[in-house]
């Protein structure tokens, strides 16, 4: 069974950092790309950044672009999200998801989501 | 990045009576990478349609997508009681862009 779940969100002030992890099980981590997507509260869905399978190729919502990085270590199965710079528009929660396979897919399976809140 | 727009923001329709969401690409969509998803409160987005047409695997063929090039739609035959919810269109391409929601809600 497939499985995602998300850690590590929390209340931050504005302006600094928060690390977020997704530990994935029930499918081979490595052979599918990830992403992470945002909702704030009462809110629609923001697609954050998303990661090849080897981690190489990555790419960014114009929103986050310089202030957040994606990364992923299959050997333990675990996505990230590092945010910095964090800024009020940031709070959501934030989930990650998995492509179908291959290029170009859409998400099969999504985590329940790790809540961040930027407020001073 | 592709900017997508849905209409309406709200349909209030009853059970059994049909559903046309919309969804405008501000570029043309390449590859027919347009997805659509259904979320109800307080749970994950479920897949509904992928390559503008294709039903994801277990979806009831009362769902179906069409489109091409910069203009798509969500048809919904005739809505069962659990279909009211917010349906979102998303580019699946290389950025993975959602557009705004359409809620299905009770008439």
């Amino acid at each position: 069974e497939v499985q995602l779940l998300e850690s590590g969100g929390d209340l931050v002030q504005p302006g600094g950092s928060l690390r977020l992890s997704c530990a994935a099980s029930g499918f081979t981590f490595s052979n599918y790309a990830m992403s992470w997507v945002r909702q704030a509260p009462g809110k629609g869905l923001e697609w954050v950044s998303l990661i090849g399978g080897g981690g190489d190729d990555t790419y960014y919502a114009d929103s986050v672009k310089g202030r957040f990085t994606i990364s992923r270590d299959n050997s333990k199965n675990t996505l990230h999200l590092q945010m910095d710079s964090l800024r009020a528009e940031d709070t959501a929660v934030y989930s990650c998801a998995r492509d179908m396979r291959g290029y170009d897919q859409p998400f099969d399976y999504w985590g329940r989501g790790t809540l961040v809140t930027v407020s001073s | 990045e592709i900017v997508l727009t849905q209409s309406p923001g709200t349909l209030s329709l009853s059970p059994g009576e049909r559903a046309t969401l919309s969804c405008w690409a501000s570029q043309s969509v390449t590859g027919g990478y347009l997805a659509w998803y259904q979320q109800k409160p307080g749970q994950a987005p479920r897949l509904l349609i992928y390559g503008a047409s294709t039903r994801a695997t277990g979806i009831p063929d009362r769902f179906s997508g069409s489109g091409s090039g910069t203009d798509f739609t969500l048809t919904i035959t005739r809505l069962e009681p659990e279909d009211f919810a917010v349906y979102y269109c998303q580019h699946h391409g290389i950025s993975r862009t959602f557009g705004q929601g359409t809620k299905v809600e009770i008439k």
